[in-house]
């Protein structure tokens, strides 16, 4: 099915390790992002991108890193993770800007 | 930055009752958008409202785009079960930014 497919769906990680998360589409869309959803905060934007090898800073970019070497990959990257990461991360494209279409999420536990 | 409020946070109601909940927000946005998530997925586009004053419904949907662009409600007839999930609205300000989203509402639905 047509979508955006994210992976892993689960992970746990120790303080300090690092990781990728992937995100793909099918869909041809020009713009990706990443969002981080806790507890009673709803969705905060960390990085999107406007296009193929364009990243940019959303409200939450500190502890992690983009890249968009293809359009239809956005990965987000945690260099050294810190307790302060765990929570479920969801990644959106679009073909403008508005109407996302959201992945499933990756629920991420750091230990 | 700007943000959203958005209210209730939290509703239990009675299998049949009418549901209403709004986002208010201190700046002007040009694109007001609900979305519906469910348990364990990602949020789904219900309704996305592009002018001041209109009024869009999506079967027991309805929601309307504040005249002053700075609140949008949703409201939600003779609701089922199904309709259990986080809802939240999204809006975008100036062009080419990202939409930023409100935390949400929780609805709980007893039949």
């Amino acid at each position: 099915n047509a979508g955006v497919t994210q992976t892993p769906k689960f992970r746990v990680l120790k303080t300090g390790q690092s990781m990728t998360l992937l995100c793909a589409q099918d869909m041809n869309h020009e713009y990706m992002y990443w969002y981080r959803q806790d507890p009673g905060m709803g969705l905060r934007l960390i990085h999107y991108s406007v296009g193929e090898g364009t990243t940019a800073k959303g409200e939450v970019p500190d502890g992690y890193n983009v890249s968009r070497l293809k359009k239809q990959n956005f990965l987000l990257g945690l260099e050294s993770a810190a307790p302060s990461q765990t929570s479920v991360y969801f990644c959106a494209s679009s073909p403008n800007l508005s109407g996302y279409t959201f992945g499933s999420g990756t629920r991420l536990t750091v230990v | 930055g700007q943000q959203l409020n958005q209210s209730p946070q939290s509703m239990f109601i009675q299998e049949g009752e009418d549901v209403s909940m709004n986002c208010t927000s201190s700046s002007i946005f040009n694109t007001w958008l609900w979305y519906k998530q469910d348990p364990g997925e990602g949020p789904v586009l219900l309704i996305a409202l592009y002018k001041a004053g209109e009024l869009t419904s999506n079967g027991r949907l309805t929601a309307q785009f504040g005249i002053t662009r700075k609140d949008s409600f949703l409201n939600i007839s003779a609701s089922i079960p199904s309709d259990v999930g986080i809802y939240f609205c999204a809006g975008q300000g100036q062009a080419g930014t990202a939409l930023i989203f409100g935390k949400g509402t929780t609805l709980s639905v007893s039949s």
